[in-house]
C-alpha cells in the first residue's frame, strides 16, 4: 500500500499561472486535509474534507480552491498563483472513529511562485 | 478558538543529555494532544497521543490541564532524535468536523 501519495514532488511557477496539486490515498479513509508549511509559521490547514462529496475551509483558505474527486482523491488549486504562496504543501487523510484521531501525511509539493 | 504555542524554535542539545520539548495550548473544551515528528527528508508522522500515555523511542509526554501543557521529554538525547518537532491539538472524539491545530515546531538538533 502506498498510503498517502501528491504530484508533483516540485514545481516552479511563474505569478499569475495556475496549477493542480493532487493527493490520493489508498487507507478508505473519509477525512483528508491540505495544511502547507512555512519556516517559523508551523502547519497551517487550508481546506479539508471530513467526507467525499464535502469541503470546507481552513484557517488559510484564499488563493485556493479544492476538489474532493472522490474518496480516494482530493485536489487543491491555484488559480492565480501569487509568491506568497511559495510553500511545502502537505496532504493527509484521517479514519473515521475514536480510535482514528491520527493523521497520515504525504510526502509533500514544495512549490516556488517567481 | 484553539490555538498551540511551542516557545522554542530551535533547541540543541548534545548526544545523552535530557531533552524537553514545551508545549503550551489554549482550548475551551475537551482537548486530545500530539506530538508529530518529521525527520529530514521524510513525511511528518505521529510521535505520541496523551490518550495513550505510551513511550515511544523513549520519548513521554504528560497532560498537565491545570498547567495546559503537553511537553515532550526524553532522558537520554540520541543523534537520531534530531529532527522537527510539532505538537498538534484536536477536539477529543473525533467527529465530521475533525481539525488539527499545529505549533509552530521546535527543532531539534543533537550533537554528538
Amino acid at each position: 500500500n502506498a498510503g498517502v501519495t501528491q504530484t508533483p514532488k516540485f514545481q516552479v511557477l511563474k505569478t499569475g499561472q495556475s496549477m493542480t496539486l493532487q493527493c490520493a490515498q489508498d487507507m478508505n479513509h473519509n477525512s483528508m486535509y491540505w495544511y502547507r508549511q512555512d519556516p517559523g509559521m508551523g502547519l497551517r490547514l487550508i481546506y479539508y474534507s471530513a467526507s467525499e462529496g464535502t469541503t470546507d475551509k481552513g484557517e488559510v483558505p484564499n488563493g485556493y480552491n479544492v476538489s474532493r474527486l472522490n474518496k480516494r482523491e482530493f485536489s487543491l488549486r491555484l488559480e492565480s498563483a501569487a509568491p506568497s504562496q511559495t510553500s511545502v504543501y502537505f496532504c493527509a487523510t484521517r479514519g473515521m472513529g475514536l480510535a482514528s484521531s491520527e493523521q497520515f501525511f504525504g510526502p509533500g509539493t514544495r512549490l516556488t511562485v517567481l | 478558538a484553539q490555538r498551540v504555542t511551542q516557545p522554542e524554535k530551535l533547541l540543541s542539545v548534545f548526544k545523552g543529555a535530557p531533552v524537553e520539548l514545551k508545549c503550551n495550548y489554549s482550548y475551551s473544551g475537551s482537548p486530545e494532544l500530539f506530538w508529530y515528528v518529521q525527520y529530514s527528508r521524510q513525511r511528518l508522522q505521529l510521535l505520541l497521543r496523551h490518550i495513550s500515555r505510551e513511550s515511544i523511542k523513549g520519548f513521554t509526554a504528560d497532560l498537565n490541564k491545570g498547567e495546559t501543557s503537553f511537553h515532550l521529554k526524553k532522558p537520554f538525547a540520541q543523534e537520531e532524535d534530531s529532527a522537527m518537532y510539532y505538537c498538534a491539538l484536536s477536539r477529543m472524539g473525533g467527529g465530521s468536523n475533525y481539525k488539527l491545530t499545529f505549533g509552530k515546531g521546535t527543532l531539534l538538533t543533537v550533537n554528538p
